[in-house]
């Protein structure tokens, strides 16, 4: 599976927008790019995806780069509740295809 | 609820005794995951059922035992495990197995203790 590169930690004030970074250079044509995020002492939960088109949903907005190589996590308004570590994964389509977790990003929400 | 549900949320046992963790999910979903989390350390997918048939292994050691008797409930039966086993246990489902165009659901997790 194709690698993406996410930076450690990042910080972000409540309120405000949020955009996390994901680098994936070696993608290729059937990978889809999938964000998920997990709380403390919980399991991964589902954000969103998209492969080639910007997407947004109820959560969050997707903006993938023309060339594909990068994508932008971004939440509108985050809030203390957005505190979290946020993964970006790529997974290939078809039967092959699975969700392997990197370290993801650590966001911290500060009031 | 997250719509897959494992229990029990916690365990602790010790190195010879056999326990059997328990996920289910009432999402119409045919795929069924267990992950590994130690701490600090990514998820580890060990394996993957799609129609109740295993998939794929990752090479996991045999005290670890997989059963999927059906669609909706998957079991990991431990026995004679070792403490660096401890660690939280995740079970996710899919519509079809594999990745692409479809999310996973997670459950909250069985967060394991070996003494």
């Amino acid at each position: 599976d194709a690698k993406t590169t996410q930076p450690n930690s990042m910080e972000s004030n409540e309120e405000e927008p949020v955009h996390l970074p994901c680098n994936h250079s070696t993608i290729s044509g059937t990978d889809y790019i999938h964000w998920y995020r997990q709380l403390p002492s919980q399991g991964p939960e589902y954000v969103i995806h998209g492969l080639t088109s910007n997407v947004n949903n109820r959560m969050a907005s997707l903006a993938i780069a023309e060339d594909r190589k990068s994508s932008t996590l971004i939440l509108h308004r985050a809030t203390l509740r957005d505190a979290a570590v946020y993964y970006c994964i790529l997974s290939e389509s078809g039967n092959t295809g699975k969700l392997i977790f990197g370290q993801g990003t650590t966001l911290q929400v500060k009031p | 609820e997250t719509g897959v549900t494992q229990t029990p949320r916690h365990l602790v046992m010790g190195m010879t005794n056999k326990k059997s963790l328990k996920c289910e999910q009432h999402l119409g979903h045919n795929a069924m995951y267990w992950y590994k989390q130690s701490a600090k350390k990514p998820l580890e997918l060990m394996f993957v059922y799609n129609f109740k048939e295993q998939t794929e292994n990752n090479s996991v050691p045999s005290r670890f035992s997989p059963e999927c008797p059906n669609s909706s409930h998957l079991f990991l039966h431990l026995h004679t495990l070792q403490p660096e086993d401890s660690a939280l246990y995740l079970c996710a489902s899919s519509p079809y197995a594999g990745g692409g165009n479809y999310g996973y659901t997670f459950g909250s997790g069985t967060r394991l203790t070996v003494v």
